[in-house]
């Protein structure tokens, strides 16, 4: 299996504030890393597939890069709204796993 | 507009079987491949497992392979997961996720249905 891992595990910051989050895998999974946002008792919400790409009706202040083991995402500008959990998931094989979560809370 | 709507969970006792279903409307339901994924009160995302537009391929997680089956009705616009021997460590939300192609990503999920293995 793929492993993911993501980092930090959580992290403070003010709104505003630039965030970076990053996931690694454990080999290399191509483009076919995917973003998601999940709020408290909320199914997650994609915003970034194949690495890079924004999801329809994602904020321009999402942005993802990498490709092979290494990946990132950026939030820009942080709204009220984006404290969240975040995850990266890889489609590249069975079982498509996630990484284990970064939580976003307000400083 | 797209829809996933999850029913069937409940509590069950070790051991029990219990039967997920997820209706699905807003678009063309047998174009899609279709995921159960789960998380585990206050953990994250579990992949679960997967079924192929037309049925012909389903592939399962380690944790459920031999316990769980994926299944779906393309009439029905719905998808199922049969959810036999349970164990307490199965209890979770599970939600009904939709996906283009076999690598696609997730696009649209459910509100999840809570599933509770206890005595």
């Amino acid at each position: 299996d793929i492993q993911m891992t993501q980092s930090p595990s959580s992290v403070s910051v003010s709104v505003g504030d630039r965030v970076t989050i990053t996931c690694r895998a454990s080999r290399t999974i191509s483009n076919y890393l995917n973003w998601y946002q999940q709020k408290p008792g909320k199914a997650p919400k994609l915003l970034i597939y194949a690495a890079s790409s924004l999801q329809s009706g994602v904020p321009s202040s999402f942005s993802g890069s990498g490709s092979a083991t290494d990946f990132t995402l950026t939030i820009s500008g942080l709204q009220p709204e984006d404290f969240a959990t975040y995850y990266c998931q890889q489609t590249y094989s069975t079982p498509y796993t996630f990484g284990q979560g970064t939580k976003l809370e307000i400083k | 507009q797209v829809q996933l709507v999850e029913s069937g969970g409940g509590l069950v006792k070790p051991g029990g079987s219990l039967r997920l279903s997820c209706a699905a409307s807003g678009f063309t339901f047998s174009d899609y491949y279709m995921s159960w994924i789960r998380q585990a009160p206050g953990k994250g995302l579990e992949w679960v497992s997967y079924i192929s537009s037309s049925s012909s391929s389903t592939n399962y997680a380690d944790s459920v392979k031999g316990r769980f089956t994926i299944s779906r009705d393309n009439a029905k616009n719905s998808v199922y997961l049969q959810m036999n021997t349970l164990r307490a460590e199965d209890t979770a939300v599970y939600y009904c996720a939709r996906r283009y192609t076999s690598s696609a990503p997730y696009d649209y999920w459910g509100q999840g249905t809570l599933v509770t293995v206890s005595s």
